[in-house]
């Protein structure tokens, strides 16, 4: 799987949008871009994933450049719970081919959210 | 998704010991993974375990240290065998919905002295 560069940290007003940057200039054409957070003394929690369309959900919005070779995860209203570590992580998505389950997770970027 | 649970939450051992960690799934799932994130460091898969044979184990991971159990589609057991300091890590379980969308459950916090 590709590799993934991430900021260590990053700071962020509560109610203000959260980007979070991630590089992945080595990314192959059938390798999608997944984004997971991990909140203190939790497991890894899934937020979006795309392949080369951005993508939006009730939790987050996921922008894939056109050239795929970077990606920003937005928050648009972060709150205090928000406050976790953001994976950045390039697999190939196929059900029960030889990369399921195989997530590669990098330092990720400590976000915090302040008041 | 899957709702995973895991036993116990955290557990304070004796080295040359070894412990057992339950992963309980509310759903029938096919595959189950294993994953390691040791203190201050980012997750690592140790091993996936299908239902109804061996469990695959990564780079670095043998089954004499890390026996895993799958006796059916909603539950397993990694058990750490033998353990020293070097093991005192949070054990993960988790489970996928298709493609590499994953639940985890919440970690087993082990920690041997």
């Amino acid at each position: 799987d590709a590799k993934t560069t991430q900021p260590p940290s990053m700071d962020c007003a509560e109610g203000r949008a959260a980007n979070l940057p991630c590089n992945h200039s080595t990314i192959s054409g059938n390798e999608y871009v997944y984004w997971y957070r991990q909140i203190h003394s939790q497991g890894p929690q899934y937020i979006i994933h795309g392949l080369k369309n951005n993508e939006t959900n009730e939790m987050a919005s996921l922008i894939i450049t056109e050239d795929r070779k970077s990606s920003t995860l937005i928050l648009p209203h972060a709150t205090l719970r928000d406050t976790a570590v953001y994976y950045c992580i390039v697999s190939r998505a196929s059900a029960g081919g030889t990369s399921y389950g195989k997530l590669t997770f990098g330092q990720g970027t400590i976000l915090t959210v302040h008041p | 998704s899957a709702v995973i649970s895991q036993k116990p939450s955290r557990d304070i051992c004796q080295r040359g010991t070894s412990l057992t960690i339950q992963c309980q799934v509310d759903s029938q799932v096919t595959m189950m993974f294993w994953y390691r994130q040791q203190p201050g460091q980012s997750l690592t898969l140790i091993a996936t375990a299908n239902q109804g044979s061996e469990a695959t184990y990564e780079s670095g991971f043998v089954i004499d240290k890390f026996p895993i159990s799958r006796p059916n589609l909603t539950f397993s057991t990694l058990t750490v065998s033998n353990m020293s300091p070097e093991d005192s890590s949070i054990y993960l379980c988790s489970t996928g919905s298709g493609a590499n969308v994953l639940t985890f459950g919440a970690g087993s916090r082990l920690t041997v002295l």
